[in-house]
């Protein structure tokens, strides 16, 4: 069975700096992975998905991350925090086949941005 | 192109009453997938809709059940509401059947159900 892990519940980070949001997955083969993020009462607005090809994939509010099959992680970064970006992360894996496009999710990171 | 719409926003009931909740989602897409959101459990999912089918279901009690319509919108309903069933529930909607490079699922802003 498929599985993410986001080993971070809740990570604070001051404004202008830079941020990783790990994510650890376990899938039976080639995943299709997303990051999105929640604001408080929203729903959920897709960063970024990864499905083949560069590893390194470019999402809105210039995050990025990065899939790195020998330790099955995608982990999400941002350069430079703004306190915008305080809100809960959540990483997810999808199946690669015409299964569906039900997703498994990890247990959120929620980020808080100090001043 | 109007996003996808969850209705009501908030819902207040009362433990043993059935609720339904209403999805419609982005025009043209023909997936839909409901997901309940808890503070304890995380995100899970429940169960996925296309053309009007049942693919795929979550480990959910028979209690919760829910239908697409020949128009895509979707419905879920939950039968005798246990206090444990309060939570966000949230509705995807997909274009295409799954698996596809363009998969990606378009998210309403949910609909807040309260068990009392």
């Amino acid at each position: 069975a498929q599985s993410v892990t986001q080993p971070d519940i809740h990570i604070t980070v001051s404004e202008g700096a830079s941020l990783e949001l790990r994510c650890n997955y376990s899938y039976g083969a080639t995943p299709y992975l997303f990051w999105y993020v929640q604001s408080p009462g929203q729903g959920l607005q897709l960063l970024l998905k990864y499905f083949s090809g560069d590893t390194l994939v470019q999402g809105i509010k210039g995050f990025e991350a990065e899939f790195k099959r020998s330790q099955s992680s995608f982990n999400l970064r941002k350069p430079s925090v703004h306190w915008s970006d305080a809100a809960e992360y959540f990483c997810a894996v999808g199946p690669h086949n015409n299964a569906g496009n039900m997703l498994t999710f990890g247990g959120g990171t929620r980020l808080m941005v100090k001043p | 192109k109007a996003g996808v719409t969850q209705t009501p926003r908030y819902l207040i009931k009362t433990r043993g009453q059935q609720v339904t909740l209403s999805c419609s989602p982005i025009s043209g897409h023909r997936s839909v997938s409901w997901y309940q959101q808890t503070p304890g459990q995380g995100l899970q999912f429940l169960f996925e809709y296309f053309s009007e089918t049942q693919r795929n279901k979550g480990n959910f009690p028979g209690r919760f059940s829910g239908r697409q319509f020949s128009n895509s919108r979707s419905e879920m309903n939950v039968s005798t509401l246990e206090l444990g069933d309060s939570a966000l529930y949230l509705c995807a909607s997909s274009p295409l059947k799954g698996g596809g490079r363009n998969t990606e699922a378009f998210f309403g802003q949910g609909t807040r159900l309260t068990v009392v």
